[in-house]
């Protein structure tokens, strides 16, 4: 099976800026969450899509936001960027109850 | 809330040396400890889970619950094994959701 991808792999947006991300998960995989990756704070959790609805979201503004279609492909928005939204944001799948199978990531520079 | 604390950044070992990776972690429910690791150019992946309790690449990790800790060890380093490690802590949220907390990584660098 192909794994896990994410489109585009390099961004670089000015500040103010939106940005929209997208995952195509496993094929079979119904599960995809979103983490972002940085320096400072490590990897931290953003939110999980379950057939098209968001089950679960991590402690980020409502500038992160997300949506997943019925063919359990998923994107994730971040509006008005940040400098501090730079980071390297990353996609998983699941389809049990434990393990995630991550993609590349999308590395994003917000200048 | 729950953490996970990795406290080395950096850990470097000579080939054929045990390793030890530590981890602790606090969380007020029953905790799902793994391990997922990032070699060079690669994504992340998972290397094992405590319930498992199984040896992967020659890793194994033992969940201690009276020092919250869940330490990776391997008896002998190989230079295969130089990447960065990640603790996580596997968490069920409810409606059927599960989230990953990280620990902030462990960079091990195995000197031939």
């Amino acid at each position: 099976k192909a794994g896990v991808t994410q489109t585009p792999r390099y961004l670089i947006k000015t500040r103010g800026q939106q940005v929209t991300l997208s995952c195509s998960p496993i094929s079979g995989h119904r599960s995809v969450s979103w983490y972002q990756q940085t320096p400072g704070q490590g990897l931290q959790f953003l939110f999980e899509y379950f057939s098209e609805t968001q089950r679960n979201k991590g402690n980020f503004p409502g500038r992160f936001s997300g949506r997943q279609f019925s063919n359990s492909r998923s994107e994730m928005n971040v509006s008005t960027l940040e400098l501090g939204d730079s980071a390297l944001y990353l996609c998983a799948s699941r389809h049990g109850t434990y393990e995630q199978f991550f993609g590349p990531g999308t590395r994003l520079t917000v200048l | 809330a729950q953490r996970v604390t990795q406290p080395e950044k950096l850990l470097s070992v000579f080939k054929g040396a045990p390793v030890e990776l530590k981890c602790n972690y606090s969380y007020s429910g029953s905790p799902e400890l793994f391990w997922y690791v990032q070699y060079s150019r690669q994504r992340l992946q998972l290397l094992l889970r405590h319930i498992s309790r199984e040896s992967i690449k020659g890793f194994t990790a033992d969940l201690n619950k009276g020092e919250t800790s869940f330490h990776l060890k391997k008896p002998f380093a190989q230079e295969e094994d130089s990447a960065m490690y990640y603790c996580a802590l596997h968490i069920y949220s409810g409606a059927g959701s599960y989230q990953l907390t990280f620990g902030k990584g462990t960079k091990l660098s195995v000197i031939p």
